[in-house]
């Protein structure tokens, strides 16, 4: 079985400060991808990274950046000096290789950037 | 960018309609899913397919029907809404690895 579980319910925070959101999951496959995915009001989930289980390099995109640590089951979500335009759910994810089915995701944490 | 398509994008229509929401993709993906949202809440998977002729229940039970006739279309059909009904849902696509999706559709049962 698996199990993605996103601790922080919502976030608050005045822009321009850095905000973390975690991810911890669970899976007995050796092989796994994990997504980080973002919803803005509008509904719609955006697509945002991927790693694989065997890729731990961490990754530093623009205001982004990603933290994969597998001996903590941990794939955290980094946005540097944050904006409004950043507010919105961020969905963590999982999948196993081989199976179409099984994308898991977490319960998602509501971010908030006040201005 | 992602080219998965979901129409209507609102719908709001009185209990005991048929209703048939429509998601379309040009990536050529075989596999596709929907979701069942709630506004806010974490995502349900009622659906996928895994390619042509293929469909499979997902974790939650839902009383809504798919079909996959062609790759690139994957509609869902309620026979008889019900307020119960009442979500958002959200139509995706993948190949192997990340999945893509659309803009979804909030239906509203009254």
């Amino acid at each position: 079985a698996q199990k993605v579980t996103q601790a922080q319910t919502e976030i608050s925070v005045v822009e321009k400060e850095d905000v973390t959101l975690d991810c911890v999951y669970e899976t007995r496959d050796t092989t796994y991808y994990l997504f980080w995915y973002k919803q803005p009001p509008s509904g719609e989930l955006v697509f945002l990274i991927r790693r694989n289980s065997f890729d731990e390099q961490n990754e530093i995109s623009g205001r982004y950046s990603w933290n994969f640590q597998k001996s903590t089951s941990s794939f955290n979500f980094t946005i540097t000096a944050s904006q409004v335009v950043d507010s919105a759910v961020y969905f963590c994810a999982l999948r196993s290789s081989g199976s179409a089915r099984q994308l898991t995701f977490g319960s998602g944490t509501q971010l908030t950037v006040l201005p | 960018e992602a080219d998965i398509y979901q129409t209507p994008r609102y719908l709001v229509i009185g209990t005991g309609k048929k209703i048939t929401l429509e998601c379309s993709q040009t990536m050529g993906h075989d596999k596709m899913y929907w979701y069942q949202q709630d506004p806010g809440m974490e995502l349900h998977l009622i659906h996928y397919s895994y390619g042509v002729n293929s469909t499979e229940k997902g974790d939650l039970s839902s009383e809504s029907t798919v079909s996959r006739i062609r790759t690139e279309h994957f509609p869902l059909t309620l026979e008889s809404a019900r307020p119960s009904h009442t979500s958002q849902y959200l139509c995706a696509s993948s190949e192997n690895t990340e999945a893509f999706f659309g803009q979804g559709t909030r239906l509203t049962v009254v």
